[in-house]
C-alpha cells in the first residue's frame, strides 16, 4: 500500500535537545516538503527538496535542518536553536514540484 | 514573492446553508489545488484546476478557476456536518516553482 509515513506521532523534547522527525514515502515521488502548523494556523513551509541530494529553505527554515540522501526519505531535525518548536509538523511528497501533494499523518512535537 | 490570499479565515454556517471560500494570487498561476483538513487530521488533496475559467464539480462541491488564472473559489451546496474542516488552496506559477498555500478557511457547521 503506497503512502507517506511520519514517525513518531507524538514527540516530547527537553529544552536544549535536538530531535529528528522521520518522513518516508514509497510513492516514488521526486519532491518532498516539510510544513509547520500551529493551532488554528495555516501551513508554513520549512524546507523542500525537488530531487535527491538537493533541498531549499522555505519561509521559516531557521532552527531546522534536513537531508535528502535517499529518494524515499526526508528527515527533519529540530535544533535547539528553534526557539518555539512546539507545533504540528507535516511532511508531504509530490511527483514533481507543482503537482498535488500527499501528506503524512503528522508529528506533534511538545517541549517538556 | 508569490502570495496567495484566502478568505474568509472562518465561516460558521447552519447545516443546509451554502459555503464559499475564495483564493486570490498576486501572480498568474499555472494551476491551483484544493485540499481539506479535518480537525486533528492532515490535508487531503481534493482537486487540481489548470485551465482558464475551468469549473469542476465533486458532488456538492464546485471548484472554479478564474479567467485570468489569478483567483479560484470552492463552493459547497447544502453543507453537512461532515464538511467541517479547513479548506486550503495552493497555487503554483508553474515550472519548477512549488505551490504556495493560502492560510485556509475553517468551516464550522452547526447542526
Amino acid at each position: 500500500d503506497g503512502g507517506i509515513t511520519q514517525s513518531p506521532k507524538y514527540l516530547f523534547r527537553k529544552e536544549g535537545q535536538n530531535v529528528t522527525l522521520s518522513c518516508e514515502q514509497n510513492l516514488n515521488h521526486d519532491a518532498m516538503y516539510w510544513y509547520r502548523q500551529d493551532p488554528g494556523q495555516g501551513l508554513r513551509l520549512i524546507y523542500y527538496s525537488q530531487i535527491v541530494n538537493d533541498f531549499q529553505k522555505g519561509d521559516i527554515a531557521e532552527g531546522y535542518s534536513v537531508s535528502r540522501e535517499k529518494k524515499e526519505s526526508f528527515p527533519l531535525t529540530v535544533t535547539s536553536a528553534q526557539k518555539n518548536p512546539t507545533a504540528f509538523y507535516l511532511c508531504a511528497s509530490s511527483e514533481s514540484s507543482n503537482q498535488p501533494q500527499h501528506f503524512g499523518d503528522g508529528t506533534r512535537l511538545s517541549i517538556l | 514573492g508569490q502570495q496567495v490570499m484566502q478568505i474568509p479565515q472562518y465561516q460558521h454556517v447552519q447545516e443546509g446553508e451554502d459555503f464559499t471560500t475564495y483564493c486570490n494570487s498576486s501572480t498568474t498561476l499555472s494551476n491551483i489545488q484544493w485540499y481539506k483538513q479535518r480537525p486533528g487530521g492532515h490535508p487531503v488533496f481534493l482537486i487540481q484546476l489548470v485551465k482558464s475559467g475551468e469549473v469542476k464539480k465533486q458532488k456538492r462541491l464546485t471548484f472554479q478557476f478564474g479567467e485570468a488564472k489569478k483567483n479560484s473559489s470552492l463552493h459547497i451546496t447544502a453543507t453537512q456536518t461532515t464538511d467541517v474542516g479547513t479548506y486550503f488552496c495552493a497555487g503554483s506559477p508553474g515550472g519548477s516553482y512549488i505551490p504556495t498555500f493560502g492560510r485556509g478557511t475553517s468551516l464550522i457547521v452547526h447542526p
